[in-house]
C-alpha cells in the first residue's frame, strides 16, 4: 500500500536553532499538505500545496516558518528559529484530487525544543 | 464557520463493551465527513467516511451514520478490543477542494 514517508521521524533541537522536516507524498498525489498537531490537539492546517504552488498558508508563521515543494513531489518545512512552542507533531499528508476520499497522511516528525 | 465537536476523553472500557463517540459539525453547505484514528506515535489513518445525509461509513467493526438533521457522525463499535486503544478524531471537508476541520480528538482505552 502506498504511503506517505516523512524524516526524521522524532528531532530535538535546541531554541534558535534551525530544523528542517521533508515529506515525499504517494505518487500522483498532486495536493500536500503540512499540519501541526500540539499535544492532546486536532492537527491544523500550516500550509497547502498543489504541485508547486502553495495554495494556502494563510496560518503558516512566515516569521519563522517556511516550506517549499520545488518540483511538486516532496516538500520540506522548516523553522528557523525554533521556540519552545514549536514543540509538536509534525504531520504531512497527500491526496490525490480535492479531498472527497481523505487525506493519507504519513507518520509525522515529533519535534521537542528544549 | 465550519467547526467539529468531539465528545470529550478520555473514554476507558472493558474489552467487548459497546463504543459511542460522540461527533457534531457545524458547516455551511454539505460538508464530507470523516473519522481517523491515531495509534500512539503514529500519524493518522482513515477509518472511515461518509460523503452525504444518511449514507453510513463502516470499517473494522467501526460504523457511522451521517445524520443531517441532527448535525451528527457519531463513532460506534459494537465490541471493543485492546487493539482498539487510539486517538479517534472526527473530521469535515466543507466542499470540495477545500480543507479538511479536524475535532480535537477523543482518547479511546480499552482494558483487558
Amino acid at each position: 500500500e502506498a504511503e506517505v514517508a516523512q524524516s526524521p521521524r522524532y528531532k530535538i533541537t535546541e531554541k534558535s536553532q534551525a530544523v528542517a522536516f521533508w515529506c515525499d507524498p504517494i505518487s500522483g498525489h498532486a495536493t500536500l499538505y503540512w499540519y501541526r498537531q500540539i499535544l492532546g490537539q486536532g492537527p491544523e492546517l500550516l500550509v497547502q500545496f498543489q504541485d508547486e504552488s502553495v495554495v494556502d498558508d494563510s496560518q503558516l508563521p512566515k516569521d519563522r516558518f517556511s516550506a517549499e515543494r520545488l518540483k511538486g513531489v516532496d516538500s520540506t518545512l522548516k523553522i528557523q528559529p525554533a521556540e519552545l512552542g514549536d514543540s509538536a507533531m509534525y504531520l504531512c499528508a497527500s491526496s490525490f484530487a480535492g479531498t472527497g476520499n481523505g487525506y493519507t497522511f504519513g507518520s509525522g516528525t515529533r519535534l521537542t525544543v528544549v | 464557520g465550519n467547526s467539529v465537536t468531539q465528545m470529550e476523553g478520555p473514554v476507558t472500557l472493558s474489552e467487548e463493551a459497546f463504543l459511542t463517540i460522540n461527533c457534531t459539525y457545524t458547516a455551511t453547505g454539505y460538508p464530507s465527513l470523516f473519522w481517523y484514528v491515531q495509534y500512539p506515535g503514529e500519524g493518522l489513518q482513515l477509518l472511515l467516511k461518509a460523503t452525504k445525509a444518511d449514507d453510513k461509513g463502516s470499517n473494522k467493526g467501526f460504523e457511522a451514520t451521517y445524520r443531517k438533521e441532527t448535525t451528527s457522525f457519531h463513532l460506534e463499535k459494537g465490541s471493543v478490543q485492546v487493539s482498539d486503544s487510539a486517538v479517534y478524531f472526527c473530521a469535515l471537508n466543507p466542499a470540495y477542494g477545500q480543507n479538511f476541520v479536524f475535532g480535537p480528538g477523543t482518547r479511546l482505552s480499552v482494558l483487558p
